[in-house]
């Protein structure tokens, strides 16, 4: 298994323009996880889906950001509109069966606000 | 509300020491903790997990233990090398029906050759 895919790498975007990152966990993962990196507030975790149903979603930040899983092995995180405050690495991860068993993350998407 | 704290936020040490990286957690009833590594610019690899009835795991060069009561972790890096340079995350998964993981701070980790 190639392990969780994150696309884009980077993404350069000027404030106000729509961004959307994407996210496929590893093949028979049931739970998928959205976390965002700075260096002021860390690692944080924005939502996370349970067999595509999303399951908590209080770490996100407010209304222009939101999370979509349609199916098991694809997953989007849009924000719009998008703000310089947004700059962060966003990354993904996904487990089987919650965190019992460790999480696999991605490599993460590189999100510079202009 | 969980918080969990690494100390110390940064550490240097020449090549072959011994070392050891302090995670702290203020709330005991976790699920289990993991120890991350971060390289710059790339994601989280998994290094050891740890579930809350165990005390400790190894894997090769590293050792982490875990002391629910007094609410730490440890990660204890045998005969470092330049290749384990990196930043050092726990985090930790709270009991009950919660799935999220809280993260430490992390720890930037230098071994000079």
């Amino acid at each position: 298994d190639a392990g969780v895919i994150q696309s884009p790498r980077h993404e350069v975007t000027e404030m106000g323009q729509e961004v959307t990152l994407r996210c496929k966990p590893i093949s028979g993962h049931d739970y998928l996880f959205w976390y965002r990196q700075t260096m002021m507030r860390g690692l944080e975790l924005l939502i996370y889906f349970n067999n595509n149903v999303p399951i908590d979603d209080s770490g996100m930040p407010e209304d222009r950001f939101s999370a979509k899983m349609p199916n098991a092995s694809f997953s989007t995180l849009k924000i719009q509109p998008s703000e310089p405050r947004d700059s962060a690495v966003y990354f993904c991860a996904s487990s089987l069966g919650g965190q019992a068993l460790g999480a696999f993350f991605g490599q993460g998407t590189r999100l510079t606000v202009v | 509300k969980q918080e969990v704290t690494q100390i110390p936020a940064a550490l240097s040490v020449p090549e072959g020491e011994n070392l050891v990286l302090n995670c702290s957690f203020t709330d005991s009833a976790i699920y289990n903790l993991q120890w991350f590594r971060q390289d710059p610019g790339k994601g989280l690899t998994s290094l050891l997990l740890i579930q809350s009835s165990q005390r400790e795991q190894t894997s090769g060069r590293l050792n982490a233990s875990l002391d629910k009561s007094s609410g730490r972790s440890t990660l204890y890096i045998a005969a470092s090398q330049p290749g384990d340079s990196a930043t050092y995350l726990c985090a930790v998964k709270g009991g009950g029906a919660t799935n999220k993981l809280i993260f430490g701070t992390g720890t930037l980790l230098a071994v000079q050759p």
